[in-house]
């Protein structure tokens, strides 16, 4: 299993400017996403963030608006830029431990952001 | 791209059994999983099952699989109020890492 802890829990900001959310994980991993929950919608896949190379974006995110960092095994950074009410939403975390196929994704407790 | 769908809202008496349903449009999905999403918090997983698995108990969840048809569902005997939340289904996308989830299902337990 994985340990996930994400900081902030929620922030209330003002529209353009930028949030960087931390994730960390209690254990190496190999894959690690980053997942938006818009409100009361299901949650809808960002990016994955590699180790040691830039995110791989999916269709309709991009990355000037959603810079990733992975420096380590354990640790994910997602940065929501010039930041607009659209998007307040619920961010989250996701880490898949081991190499092998997928059987468990662990979720952090997400970001709640308010852009006002 | 892949299409996850699920009823919005199953509301059931304490002590009843629920059953929420899923359907997927991906036949190379490997896995696919059952989230549990309490108000303000993160997401659970519950149970999951392979996709040459016809059925899977743990407990008081049941998990059924037609892959033919592409439906999932989870049933939850002996439901509880503490069983109230959102229920997500999700697959591995083209048999990758990549979840895909369905629109969830509000479940309401009704003591």
């Amino acid at each position: 299993s994985a340990v996930i802890s994400q900081k902030p829990s929620r922030d209330i900001c003002q529209r353009g400017t930028s949030l960087t959310i931390q994730c960390q994980v209690d254990s190496q991993v190999t894959m690690m996403f980053w997942y938006r929950q818009q409100p009361g919608q299901s949650l809808t896949l960002i990016a994955t963030a590699n180790q040691g190379s830039e995110a791989t974006y999916e269709s309709g995110f991009v990355i000037d608006k959603f810079p990733i960092s992975r420096p380590n095994l354990t640790f994910s950074t997602l940065t929501v830029s010039n930041m607009s009410p659209e998007d307040s939403s619920i961010y989250l975390c996701s880490v898949v431990p081991g190499t092998g196929p997928l059987t468990e994704a662990f979720f952090g407790q997400g970001t709640r952001l308010t852009v006002v | 791209g892949e299409d996850v769908e699920q009823s919005l809202f199953l509301s059931v008496r304490e002590g009843d059994s629920s059953v929420i349903n899923c359907t997927y449009t991906d036949s190379s999905s490997t896995y696919l999983y059952w989230y549990k999403q309490e108000p303000g918090a993160g997401l659970q997983l519950l149970t999951y099952i392979f996709s040459n698995m016809d059925m899977k108990q743990d407990q008081r969840l049941t998990v059924l699989l037609n892959k033919k048809d592409k439906h999932l569902s989870l049933r939850i005997a002996d439901t509880q109020t503490g069983d109230s939340a959102i229920y997500f289904c999700a697959d591995n996308w083209g048999a990758t890492n990549k979840l895909i989830f369905g629109t969830g299902t509000l479940l309401a337990v009704q003591p």
